[in-house]
């Protein structure tokens, strides 16, 4: 079945450590990726996206993620953590001809030790 | 101040009745969406429409049903036919259904049934 995986269920970090959380998916053809975050008490909210040109995409915060055809990988990245990263991290994917029907992975729950 | 809104935060309901849970948005998009979160699982698409008087079955359908009679209204109604309801809701929206749009996530409603 087509899938999205997150590699890592729960990272915990210390602050200034560098993050890469990990997704892989499983589709054929032209995908188009996000990074959502959902920050403890609040809305899930866009990270970052990738549909088109440099596979390298910078979202907010300080966040980047590398688009790797070859691969079927988009991870997630950033040089140093921050304790306000402390969150729960979603992959999702959509195909081109789908619209907007996004599948998710399981999601990557952060911890930033201060 | 533009947004999606759920309502309620918390809901209970007993075994066999069925539940209405509201989305509603003032952000003027035409796709709304809502998705089912449980523990470890990530987000997974229950229905989506593009357009309103218009609606699409996503991955999870079974045990739901949905209306869109007005643009900014996409409420969901989770029937005694659901096996396992117990878990948390999210709506969303999007400008169109282009594959490459953002999502807005609302606030989620958790749904608790005894």
């Amino acid at each position: 079945a087509q899938s999205v995986s997150q590699h890592n269920h729960h990272v915990i970090l210390s602050e200034a450590a560098s993050l890469e959380l990990g997704c892989n998916y499983s589709y054929g053809g032209t995908v188009n990726l996000f990074w959502y975050v959902q920050y403890p008490g609040q809305h899930l909210q866009l990270l970052l996206k990738y549909f088109s040109g440099d596979p390298l995409v910078k979202g907010i915060k300080g966040f980047e993620a590398e688009f790797i055809k070859s691969k079927f990988s988009f991870n997630l990245r950033k040089p140093s953590v921050q304790w306000s990263d402390t969150a729960e991290y979603f992959c999702a994917v959509n195909k081109n001809n789908q619209g907007g029907k996004l599948i998710f992975g399981q999601g990557t729950e952060l911890s930033v030790k201060p | 101040d533009g947004g999606i809104t759920q309502s309620p935060k918390y809901l209970f309901r007993k075994e066999g009745q069925n539940v209405t849970l509201s989305c509603e948005q003032n952000l003027n998009h035409d796709a709304m969406y809502w998705y089912r979160q449980d523990p470890g699982q990530g987000l997974r698409l229950i229905y989506y429409s593009q357009i309103v008087n218009d609606f699409q079955k996503g991955d999870i359908a079974e045990g739901y049903s949905v209306s869109r009679e007005k643009k900014e209204s996409f409420p969901l109604t989770v029937t005694s036919a659901q096996k396992n309801p117990t878990a948390f809701y999210l709506c969303a929206s999007s400008i169109d259904s282009r594959s490459t749009d953002t999502q807005y996530f609302g606030p989620g409603t958790r749904l608790t049934v005894l």
